[in-house]
C-alpha cells in the first residue's frame, strides 16, 4: 500500500513551547489528509480534515488556534501545537487519501507522533 | 454520528486457534475499514471493504450491508497476530472521514 510519513516520530517539550508534526504521503497525492488524537486504552478521534490549498475543518471541541493545521502541497500537512500543555500529551496520527477522483479510496496512515509536554 | 461498536473488547488465544472479531454500526456506510496496531502505535489498513468478503492471507474481512455487521476472521492464528484491531466506518457525510470502534485487544499465546 501507499507510504504516509510522519516526523518526528517522538517528541518531549516544556510547557508553553509549541510544536509541529509533518505528515507526508510519500508515493502519491493526497488531497485531503486527517489529523487524529489518541490518548492512552482509547480509539482515535478525529481532530480536523484538511484539505489542500484551503483551510481545515475541525471537529468539535478542538481548537482551531492551539492545533494549527496547514496543507500546502499535496504530499505534506503540518499540525502544529501552540503553546502546549501537559493535558496535550498524547498520540497525534495522520492518515492521508490518495486522489482519483473518488472519495471512497482507502486510507493511509502515518506511524503516529507520541507526544510528551512536560 | 456512527456509533461503531466492537466485540469483544479483549480477546486471548491459543496459537493455531480461529479468531472472531465482530463490528457493528448503527447508520448506513459507504465502506469499513479494519485497522490494526501494534504496540508501538503504528497503524496498518488491513482492508477497506464496502460489500462481500475479501480475504489476504489468513484474513477474511466479511461485511453485510443489511444487518450493518462486519467480521474480522484470522485462521492458524500466532503471536505476531497480537494487535489492537479496529474497524472504522466511513460514510460520505463526515467528510469522508473515519468514526473509529473503540478496538479488540487481541494476545495469541504461544
Amino acid at each position: 500500500g501507499a507510504v504516509v510519513s510522519q516526523h518526528p516520530s517522538r517528541v518531549i517539550c516544556k510547557s508553553g513551547t509549541s510544536v509541529k508534526i509533518e505528515c507526508r504521503s510519500l508515493d502519491f497525492q493526497a488531497t485531503t489528509m486527517f489529523w487524529y488524537r489518541q490518548f492512552p486504552k482509547q480509539s482515535l478521534m478525529l481532530m480536523a480534515t484538511s484539505n489542500e490549498g484551503s483551510k481545515a475543518t475541525y471537529e468539535q471541541g478542538v481548537e482551531k488556534d492551539k492545533f494549527l493545521i496547514n496543507h500546502a502541497s499535496l504530499t505534506l500537512s503540518t499540525l502544529t501545537v501552540t503553546s502546549a500543555h501537559p493535558e496535550d500529551s498524547s498520540f497525534y496520527i495522520c492518515s492521508a487519501r490518495d486522489y482519483d477522483g473518488s472519495p471512497y479510496n482507502e486510507q493511509f496512515f502515518g506511524p503516529g507522533t507520541r507526544l510528551t509536554v512536560l | 454520528k456512527n456509533e461503531v461498536e466492537q466485540s469483544p473488547q479483549n480477546l486471548t488465544a491459543q496459537e493455531g486457534e480461529f479468531i472472531t472479531i465482530n463490528c457493528s454500526y448503527s447508520v448506513g456506510i459507504s465502506a469499513l475499514h479494519w485497522l490494526q496496531q501494534h504496540p508501538g502505535g503504528g497503524i496498518v489498513s488491513l482492508f477497506m471493504l464496502s460489500s462481500g468478503k475479501k480475504k489476504h492471507g489468513r484474513l477474511i474481512a466479511t461485511i453485510n450491508i443489511q444487518e450493518k455487521h462486519s467480521s474480522l476472521h484470522i485462521t492458524a492464528s500466532h503471536p505476531r497476530d497480537s494487535a489492537v484491531y479496529i474497524c472504522a466506518a466511513l460514510h460520505s457525510n463526515s467528510g469522508y472521514a473515519l468514526n473509529f470502534g473503540k478496538g479488540t485487544s487481541l494476545l495469541v499465546t504461544p
